[in-house]
């Protein structure tokens, strides 16, 4: 069994749409949680960071921790289609390395 | 730019040859981390590394594989005697310090071709 279990998509939704990804972990000792985007041919761009269980809030992105199903979200409201991307969830506890999930390919059509 | 510097962008190389990957970190950085992402999966974490100091290598291959971060000048991830099996995105990482807290930026990679 994998550390971070990321369903790959792709999840194709119409602009205007509120997107849900998703991972879950099995490492109860991760507590720093991130979200990166990545585009086609280039490197991973932090959206969102969170530490332990709870929401943060930043523009159209909600990322949500719950540490007790070992379960996190992205939320994207009012999607576009310059949001299509792969988001890959990241997570690290008690070292300094990142835990990635394998990625979910998003496509928002006009 | 003040950006996560990675260059070669795209390298290629035969079986048997080295393989130089440069990486400078953003201004004010002070650790390097380098992952690998092969096609259809995740990027997994490869080694982590202050000025002069390897902090952790656990995720380096036993052979062929070094790192180094020079007082001065870039980090290098430094693959010897490469084999088909090698061809990957590697990509850099930096963060103003190391911890938990301080959040990992990303250069866009070098993509390596083996012949």
């Amino acid at each position: 069994q994998k550390e971070v279990e990321q369903d790959p998509g792709p999840l194709s939704v119409p602009e205007g749409a509120i997107v849900s990804l998703n991972c879950t972990y099995s490492n109860s000792a991760f507590q720093y949680f991130m979200w990166y985007r990545q585009y086609s041919r280039k490197g991973p761009e932090l959206l969102m960071y969170t530490y332990s269980s709870g929401n943060k809030e930043d523009g159209r992105f909600t990322a949500q921790v719950d540490k007790s199903s070992k379960y996190i979200s992205l939320f994207i409201r009012d999607s576009q289609p310059s949001d299509s991307a792969t988001y890959l969830c990241a997570m690290t506890g008690d070292t300094d390395k990142l835990i990635f999930g394998t990625g979910t390919r998003l496509q928002v059509f006009p | 730019n003040a950006g996560v510097m990675q260059n070669p962008r795209h390298l290629v190389r035969r079986r048997g040859q080295e393989a130089r990957l440069r990486c400078s970190p953003m201004k004010g950085h002070s650790h390097v981390y380098w992952y690998r992402q092969l096609p259809e999966e995740g990027l997994k974490f490869m080694v982590y590394l202050q000025k002069e100091n390897i902090i952790d290598e656990s995720g380096m291959p036993k052979e062929r594989f070094s790192a180094e971060f020079p007082k001065e000048g870039p980090s290098i991830l430094r693959i010897q005697q490469v084999v088909r099996g090698d061809s990957a995105a590697y990509f850099c990482a930096s963060s103003t310090s190391g911890g938990r807290n301080q959040p990992q930026h990303f250069g866009d990679g070098t993509r390596l071709s083996i012949l």
